[in-house]
């Protein structure tokens, strides 16, 4: 079973450049989370898709990141513009839905590394 | 707000050695504990999990005990292998929350 892609794995850019990054889900899986790592810290949730809506975005910075999932599956997040503390690994996660509220497992793609000069 | 607070890192170990990585937490309610771990190059992969109160998860060799009473969920191994170098992030969720809070992680080097 393939797992969770993400596209570039690298991304460097100068700080008020635009920045989009790519997540295709494992099969089938309608929850999809986009996370931010910050080097020496834990990755921290930015938002939650289920299937093509959103749960929960309560921790994205809406006046620069923007996420979409438009068909309920691959999603894009975006930075525009970007600033220097944006620099950080955007990991995207899937999970199936399973029935009775019981815990997902999440599955974490590669992440991409953003580098804002 | 939940919370996690890892034993900070870098742990270096000779093979064979004991492994143990500290992890406490905060949360409200009853939350599930787990353990991640990242590989180089690859993607958080769940470790081991426990989801109620004197649990153990286990895996791999890896063990952790859900400690109510210390609000604690430490990761032991035996015997580290070369292999188990990675970096490891405690995490939890807490009571109805979907979201996943983790730890700062810890990054493991064993040593042939």
């Amino acid at each position: 079973e393939a797992g969770v892609a993400q596209s570039p794995r690298y991304k460097i850019i100068e700080k008020r450049q635009s920045v989009a990054f790519w997540c295709n889900p494992i099969s089938g899986h309608a929850t999809l989370y986009w996370y931010q790592q910050i080097l020496g810290q834990g990755p921290k949730l930015l938002i939650q898709f289920q299937n093509n809506g959103v749960v929960d975005d309560s921790q994205l910075p809406k006046d620069r990141f923007s996420a979409e999932r438009l068909k309920g599956v691959d999603s894009t997040l975006k930075i525009q513009p970007a600033k220097l503390e944006d620099s950080a690994v955007y990991l995207c996660a899937s999970s199936p839905t399973l029935a009775g509220g019981q815990y997902n497992e999440q599955f974490f793609g590669p992440g991409t590394r953003l580098t804002v000069l | 707000g939940n919370s996690v607070t890892q034993m900070e890192g870098p742990v270096t170990l000779s093979e064979e050695a004991f492994l143990t990585i500290n992890c406490t937490y905060t949360a409200t309610g009853y939350p599930s504990l787990f353990w991640y771990v990242q590989y180089p190059g690859e993607g958080l992969q769940l470790l081991l999990k426990a989801t109620k109160a004197d649990d153990k998860g286990s895996n791999k060799g890896f063990e952790a005990t859900y400690r109510k009473e210390t609000t604690s969920f430490h990761l032991e191994k035996g015997s580290v292998q070369v292999s188990d170098s990675a970096v490891y992030f405690c995490a939890l969720r807490g009571g109805s929350a979907r979201q996943l809070t983790f730890g700062s992680g810890t990054q493991l080097t064993v040593l042939p």
